[in-house]
Formats: structure tokens, sequence, C-alpha cells
């Protein structure tokens, strides 16, 4: 148990839907993250947020929604994906920056 | 490990053997370091950190080695088991920030 809980585990969608994904942390952390896990890249930072608010704006396309209501729970609004929007999506959590990020089992997410 | 379609680079140690495992990062800024391990289906799990005023930290059988004149860092493990399989990644944080960037990895086999 990492203390970081993602939902759903696998989700299958096509371009024209809309689903969330949710994370939650049970550590007590301020800062809360999303990365993108694909097969032919390394891990990309997506989001930051420190306290409910976004401090990292990284180039990530607008169909992409975070949203931080509190500092123990993230979501990652999806709609009109592109089939290479397909990955591993993993949240992870921090006390503060320039610490030890603890990551959950992530969301498999696939493109129909 | 999710890493599936890169190209790892791949270690293959006997167990009971000491694994090394290298990483060449790229930000002479960067001021603190992480080494993560991910197993098939799972999220990044935390091993070991070290920051920039230190060059060698020990934990339980992994040892983390720092060298920032060729910017070089490494993950020892001593006497390798078959748990210790998976894909191993550094992780460098620039100017103290919340962004983390991840190395591509490597993946670890060991030999019973």
């Amino acid at each position: 148990e990492t203390g970081v809980t993602q939902t759903p585990r696998h989700l299958v969608m096509g371009m024209t839907n809309k689903k969330s994904l949710k994370c939650e942390q049970h550590l007590g952390h301020n800062a809360m993250y999303w990365y993108k896990q694909s097969a032919k890249k390394p891990l990309e930072l997506m989001f930051v947020y420190s306290l409910e608010e976004r401090v990292e704006n990284n180039s990530v396309p607008s169909r992409f929604s975070p949203e931080c209501p509190n500092s123990s729970h993230l979501f990652l609004h999806l709609h009109t994906l592109q089939p290479e929007d397909s990955a591993l999506y993993l949240c992870a959590s921090s006390q503060d920056e320039n610490q030890p990020q603890h990551f959950g089992d992530g969301t498999r997410l696939s493109i129909l | 490990g999710e890493s599936v379609g890169l190209h790892l680079p791949t270690l293959s140690v006997q167990e009971g053997d000491n694994s090394i495992i290298n990483c060449a990062y790229s930000n002479s800024a960067s001021d603190y370091f992480i080494w993560y391990k991910q197993e098939s289906g799972k999220g990044p799990q935390f091993i070991i950190d070290i920051r920039s005023n230190m060059d060698k930290r020990q934990g339980q059988r992994v040892t983390v080695l720092l060298n920032k004149t060729v910017k070089h860092l490494s993950l020892q493990i001593a006497a390798t088991q078959p748990g210790d399989s998976a894909v191993y990644f550094c992780a460098e944080t620039p100017d103290s920030s919340y962004k983390l960037i991840f190395g591509s990895g490597t993946r670890l086999l060991v030999r019973p």
C-alpha cells in the first residue's frame, strides 16, 4: 500500500466520451501530481497542485483538465481524447517541493 | 514495468550478486535525486533519495552514489534477490522545484 489510491485501474473509452480519473492520498501531503507513462516515452509530468493551487503548467492539451478540490483529492477530467492518449496515468503526492513523491498504481487508459 | 515499447537497457545478474544501475542526469542545477523501482502493473515505488550536498547515501541493501562533476548517479543493490527484478528509474529535481524529471529506466533481471 503506497497511501495513494487511483480509480479506476482500467478504463476504455471512445474518442467522444467524457470520463474522469480519480486520485486520493492518505499521507497528509500538500502536493499532488498527474503523470503520463506511455510505451514510447519516459514518465512525463502533466500537472502539479500544492494546497489546491496549480503550481506547474506543462504543455498539456486542453482535452485534459485537472481539478483539485482539496489537498487529498485530485481528478483528471478527460474529453475528446485521441488514440495517442492511450497510456498509464499515474498520480503522486509529496509533502512539499523537493521531497519524495509517492505514486499510486495508475489508471490504464485505452482510447478506441 | 510500464515502459514496454521503450528500448530499455537491461542488466542481468545472478541471484546473490551485487547490482549497479547507472544514470546520467542532464541538469547541473539539479539538487535532489531519487531512485524508483517499478514492477509490472504497479506504480513507481520510492527506493532512496540523495541531495546535492552529499555524495553517498545508504539504505537497507541499497546505496546511492552521486558524482556531480560528471553528472552521474548510481544505485547499488547488495545481494540481489528475485524480488528485485523490475524497471529502475532515476529522477532529478532542478532548482528545488516540484518538477521531477525521469530517465528512461533500466530493466533489472535476476537469474535464479
